[in-house]
């Protein structure tokens, strides 16, 4: 069975643009929840989608967005890059069923110039 | 805000020894706790988790003590093997989060021949 995959694993952007990575699940599991993991840190929670609906949010700026479909798959979204924005991303997935054990994706790097 | 901490950031140990990574929470309502193995380029995985009406839990070669009293976690391993080397995390579970992991900064394990 396959696990938690994201796209792309490496991305090179500069300031001011936008980028979107995407994350798909574990099959079967119907939430998905994003994690900065920035350099020296440890992870820093962004997004959780359930269900198609976004169930909380972790201390970001509103640039940072985004949203499952239907298929349980989710886009995370980041406007107008910042070099500070450069960061592992990782994707998780739950059962969604009162199970906080999460699985996660390898993550896709992002490195802002 | 509360925060998971770790007491040590490297820890080196011996191969077949027995390693320790001990973990802080200041959360008192935190009542679900989790740690993670990130190996290089990979995304966090499950190594064992523990409630809070529970004091101690064992995997294979794994064991997480819990102690409510001090708010402290901890994760030994036991033989440890070169396969161990890894940043370990805890995380934390706030019933009220959404089931949004609040995770430590890491403790980089480092197994030598």
């Amino acid at each position: 069975e396959a696990g938690v995959t994201q796209s792309p694993t490496h991305l090179i952007k500069t300031r001011g643009q936008q980028v979107t990575l995407r994350c798909s699940p574990i099959s079967g599991h119907t939430s998905v929840y994003w994690y900065q993991q920035a350099l020296g840190l440890g992870l820093q929670f962004l997004l959780w989608y359930d269900e198609g609906e976004e169930r909380n949010r972790g201390n970001f700026p509103p640039r940072f967005s985004g949203r499952q479909f239907p298929n349980y798959s989710s886009e995370l979204n980041v406007n107008a890059l910042e070099l500070e924005d450069s960061a592992l991303y990782l994707c998780a997935s739950s059962s969604g069923q009162g199970s906080e054990k999460l699985f996660f994706g390898s993550g896709t790097q992002l490195s802002v110039l | 805000g509360e925060s998971v901490g770790l007491h040590l950031p490297t820890l080196s140990v011996q191969e077949g020894d027995n390693s320790i990574i001990n973990c802080a929470y200041s959360n008192s309502a935190s009542d679900y706790f989790i740690w993670y193995k990130q190996e290089s380029g990979k995304g966090p995985q499950f190594i064992i988790d523990i409630r809070s009406n529970m004091d101690k839990r064992q995997g294979q070669r794994v064991t997480v003590l819990l102690n409510k009293t001090v708010k402290h976690l901890s994760l030994q391993i036991a033989a440890t093997q070169p396969g161990d080397s890894a940043v370990y995390f805890c995380a934390e579970n706030v019933g009220n989060s959404g089931y949004a992991l609040n995770f430590g900064k890491g403790t980089s394990l480092l197994v030598t021949p």
